[in-house]
């Protein structure tokens, strides 16, 4: 079955450091895959997206993501992160199966210490 | 454009009662999705529409859930009647087919609390 999966609950960096959170996907064909960020009380926002082509992607806020293939991982990263970059990150995929309905990760909540 | 629309933001009623929830999509997006988010067992899709058709209502936990789509600028998510295991976020979002092809566009959610 297809699957997403965000194997840290948590991620603790400093401020300034960089950062690189998890995305492992289980699907036959490309898939297309998201990561979206949710801040405190607030709704799900898309960060960048993947259909096809470059395996690095940019996204707004100043993170990007790798697509590689081989080990079917879609990791986002920023280079160095702000104390508002401090949220909740979900990395989503399409459902083959159904067009129209996303497989999501559980989430990495990701914690800055100033 | 205004965004997705939720209403109301915060809810909270008491064990029994009926509960509607309210959502507008961005206009012109032809996709809405109603979604529940717990701690306990993260975002979980309830249901979604296509062109104001449901097309996919297995997520709905039980008949006391119900959503309905009168028309393309709206929807609703009834609980009737509402449990306390009901207290949750429920985000609407809607998207447009061929547009960044799932690209999913969220409200700010309402925040359900059942006494």
């Amino acid at each position: 079955a297809q699957s997403v999966t965000q194997p840290d609950i948590h991620i603790t960096v400093s401020e300034g450091a960089s950062l690189e959170l998890r995305c492992n996907y289980s699907y036959g064909a490309t898939p297309y895959l998201f990561w979206y960020v949710q801040s405190p009380g607030q709704g799900l926002q898309l960060l960048l997206k993947y259909f096809s082509g470059d395996t690095l992607v940019q996204g707004i806020k100043g993170f990007e993501a790798e697509f590689k293939r081989s080990q079917s991982y879609f990791n986002l990263r920023k280079p160095s992160v702000h104390w508002s970059d401090a949220a909740e990150y979900f990395c989503a995929g399409e459902n083959p199966d159904s067009n129209y309905q996303l497989i999501w990760g559980a989430g990495t909540k990701l914690i800055i210490k100033p | 454009d205004a965004g997705v629309i939720q209403s109301p933001r915060h809810e909270v009623t008491e064990m029994g009662q009926e509960v509607t929830l309210r959502c507008k999509p961005i206009s012109g997006h032809d996709y809405l999705f109603w979604y529940r988010q717990t701690m306990m067992r993260g975002l979980e899709l309830l249901i979604y529409f296509n062109n104001n058709v449901p097309i996919d209502d297995s997520g709905m936990p039980e008949d006391r859930f119900s959503a309905k789509m009168p028309n393309a600028s709206f929807s609703t998510l009834k609980i009737q009647p509402s449990e306390p295991r009901d207290s949750a976020v429920y985000f609407c979002a809607s998207s447009l087919r061929g547009k960044g092809l799932n690209e999913q566009f969220f409200g700010p959610g309402t925040r359900l609390t059942v006494l």
